[in-house]
């Protein structure tokens, strides 16, 4: 079955604190693996998509890398104002474009 | 810019009513899906329009139903409303089926 996987469920880290978050995946044909960024009760932020194995993208103090079966959103000197839910998401080649989503990574950075 | 607006903001509708929540998409974007979020979970996927058609669908029952109309605008119906429909529901654009999806705030909806 098909399936994406976030870990952690939740990180507290201390303003500053570098650390990365994982969403490994079981698909088979990866045509994209999207982030989001998700506030309370709000809908989801995009912030990346990647495509292929050893492909980065980078915005702010966010940088996202993939390999063939997961990806890593690596956050550098994080603010409180990182705090937030971080979603990923995979389309495969035989989904017809649907998106299969992980249950998030909760960020909590303290001051 | 206008991003994806939806409405209403919240909703609280009882247990075998009928609701229909809508969504515009982003300017420039013609296909909408829509999705259900529980509270902890990722979105689940429930459908896609992309030319005024239903493309795909997640696995929701028929009380789940859409449409997308010229403007590329779009409802979701629910019928027979459970209690496990409360859900935070989200529309997305894209500029067809296969790119990044916009999203908008949500509808949070409550059935008691």
């Amino acid at each position: 079955e098909d399936q994406v996987t976030q870990s952690p469920e939740a990180l507290r880290l201390q303003e500053g604190e570098s650390s990365s978050l994982n969403c490994s995946y079981t698909v088979s044909g990866l045509r994209g693996l999207f982030w989001y960024r998700q506030d309370p009760g709000k809908g989801p932020e995009f912030l990346f998509t990647l495509y292929s194995a050893g492909e980065e993208k980078e915005k702010e103090r966010l940088k996202a890398t993939l390999t063939k079966k997961e990806s890593f959103l690596h956050i550098t000197a994080p603010k409180p104002e990182d705090s937030a839910t971080y979603l990923c998401a995979v389309q495969w080649r035989d989904s017809n474009y649907q998106l299969i989503w992980g249950a998030g990574t909760k960020l909590i950075i303290k001051p | 810019d206008a991003g994806v607006t939806q409405s209403p903001t919240h909703l609280i509708k009882t247990r075998g009513q009928q609701v229909t929540l809508r969504c515009s998409p982003k300017s420039g974007h013609d296909t909408v899906s829509w999705y259900q979020q529980a509270l902890g979970q990722g979105p689940q996927f429930i459908f896609q329009y992309y030319e005024e058609e239903e493309r795909q669908r997640g696995n929701f029952p028929d009380r789940f139903s859409g449409h997308q109309f010229p403007n590329y605008s779009s409802e979701l119906n629910v019928n027979a409303l459970l209690l496990g429909d409360s859900a935070l529901y989200l529309c997305a654009s894209s500029t067809g089926p296969s790119y990044e999806q916009y999203f908008g705030p949500g509808t949070r909806l409550t059935v008691t």
